[in-house]
């Protein structure tokens, strides 16, 4: 069974800081990991996914996550947050052999002018 | 490329009514899913079809929701009756195939509200 936690429910940084989503999963299986951002009243955007390639993924508007399988984690990362990354950020890991996307309960970031 | 549409966007029914959402996926895309998102929680899978065959209903509520996707295109959600619990965001997606690699695509939404 797979199973995703989300170990921050909110994160406030000020604009122009660094931003650290935290985000560890459990798979039987060889995970694909996923990180999407909701942006209120908008529906699920995809930032960047893991699929057993290279550990070090980076996705859209500068934001990159990091696989670490010793560490079960996959903790999404920017190096300067911008008023617009204020939104609700979901991990999600699935299998390469089943079908099912399991969603983490998500991380709201706040940024401070 | 257009993306998931879903209608309505919003809808307020009063309980024991019932309501139908519909989607249409991105073209091609054989996969379909309907997640509900209550406020304050992560997306959880409610169906998902593979063409238009069910491939995971397991945690449909049977008893008053069902799901169709004929012709494996378009797809609609149906609630009936509603029950105040209910109240959520029914989201549609859809990918290429099956597989965990595939990336989820997502609709905005709809937004129902049970009185």
């Amino acid at each position: 069974a797979q199973s995703v936690t989300q170990l921050d429910s909110h994160v406030s940084v000020s604009e122009g800081t660094p931003v650290l989503l935290r985000c560890n999963y459990s798979s039987s299986y060889s995970p694909s990991l996923f990180w999407y951002v909701q942006h209120p009243n908008k529906g699920l955007q995809l930032l960047l996914k893991y699929t057993s390639a290279a550990t070090l993924v980076k996705g859209i508007n500068g934001f990159e996550a990091e696989f670490k399988k010793s560490e079960t984690s996959f903790h999404l990362t920017k190096p300067s947050a911008h008023m617009s990354d204020a939104a609700e950020y979901f991990c999600v890991v699935g299998t390469n052999y089943g079908q099912n996307f399991v969603f983490g309960p998500g991380t709201r970031l706040s940024v401070l002018p | 490329e257009a993306g998931v549409a879903q209608s309505p966007r919003y809808k307020i029914i009063e309980k024991r009514q019932s309501v139908a959402f519909w989607c249409n996926p991105i073209s091609g895309h054989a996969t379909l899913y309907w997640y509900q998102q209550i406020l304050g929680q992560g997306p959880k899978l409610l169906i998902q079809f593979q063409n238009n065959g069910v491939v995971d209903d397991s945690q449909l509520p049977k008893d008053r929701f069902s799901a169709e996707r004929l012709k494996g295109v378009d797809s609609t959600l149906k609630i009936q009756p509603a029950k105040l619990e209910d109240s959520a965001v029914y989201l549609c997606a859809s990918s290429l195939g099956r597989g965990a690699g595939n990336t989820i695509y997502f609709g905005e939404g709809s937004w129902l509200t049970v009185v």
